[in-house]
């Protein structure tokens, strides 16, 4: 199993909806959750931090972290054009060989006007 | 302006001339990284640098080197590169490793190699 699983996508939505991307992962060290933002033609950037299980919420968008299952989420709402991206999840533990950053392989978001 | 800046942007070679990426960020980082993005692979670490002198094997570092003399620099090089090597390259860096430290890329590179 890989440490870190994203749902391929790609995923095309009408603007309004709501958008859930979603992650599972394997390793129970991991506590540190992000999420990544890259635009076409651009390297990725930071969107959404949390550490340790909740919600955290930024705007319309809300990361969810669920340590027990091994599973984060993306929640966009009210999804706009602008929205329209790749997102990378990215996991890290606190030390050692785990504090190394390790992505999802991204899925491509494309908000139709 | 914060950033990470790398060099060129756009490269067409041929198999087996060497070629260099440069690396550069003027945020005082300790770590930095080389990643490479495949359709279908995602980003995959090839080599990542602690701090200045120390350097290590990512996840395909196979047919690639570096160096870190300096902590802004780091610059990425392909001794014989081959058509497999066609891909998107992305530098980053961070002021520490792990613990959720947010990493910075810089524009990209896509290279092909013919």
């Amino acid at each position: 199993q890989k440490e870190v699983e994203q749902d391929p996508g790609p995923l095309s939505v009408p603007e309004g909806a709501i958008v859930s991307l979603n992650c599972t992962y394997s390793n129970s060290a991991f506590q540190y959750f992000m999420w990544y933002r890259q635009y076409s033609r651009k390297g990725p950037e930071l969107l959404m931090y949390t550490y340790s299980s909740g919600n955290k919420e930024d705007g319309r968008f809300t990361a969810q972290v669920d340590k027990s299952s091994k599973y984060i989420s993306l929640f966009i709402r009210d999804s706009q054009p602008s929205d329209s991206a790749t997102y990378l999840c990215a996991i890290s533990g606190a030390t050692g060989a785990n504090s190394k950053l390790t992505f999802g392989k991204g899925i491509t978001l494309s908000v139709r006007p | 302006e914060a950033q990470v800046t790398q060099n060129p942007r756009y490269l067409i070679t041929v198999t087996g001339k060497k070629l260099t990426v440069t690396c550069s960020q003027n945020m005082n980082h300790e770590y930095m990284s080389w990643y490479r993005q495949d359709p279908g692979l995602g980003l995959r670490q090839i080599y990542y640098s602690m701090n200045v002198e120390v350097t290590d094997k990512g996840d395909v570092p196979e047919g690639y080197k570096v160096s870190r003399k300096e902590k802004r620099n780091f610059p990425l090089i392909l001794e014989s590169p081959s058509p497999n090597q066609t891909s998107l390259y992305f530098c980053a860096s961070s002021l520490y490793p792990g613990q959720g430290d947010e990493q910075f890329f810089g524009p990209g590179t896509r290279l092909t190699v013919l």
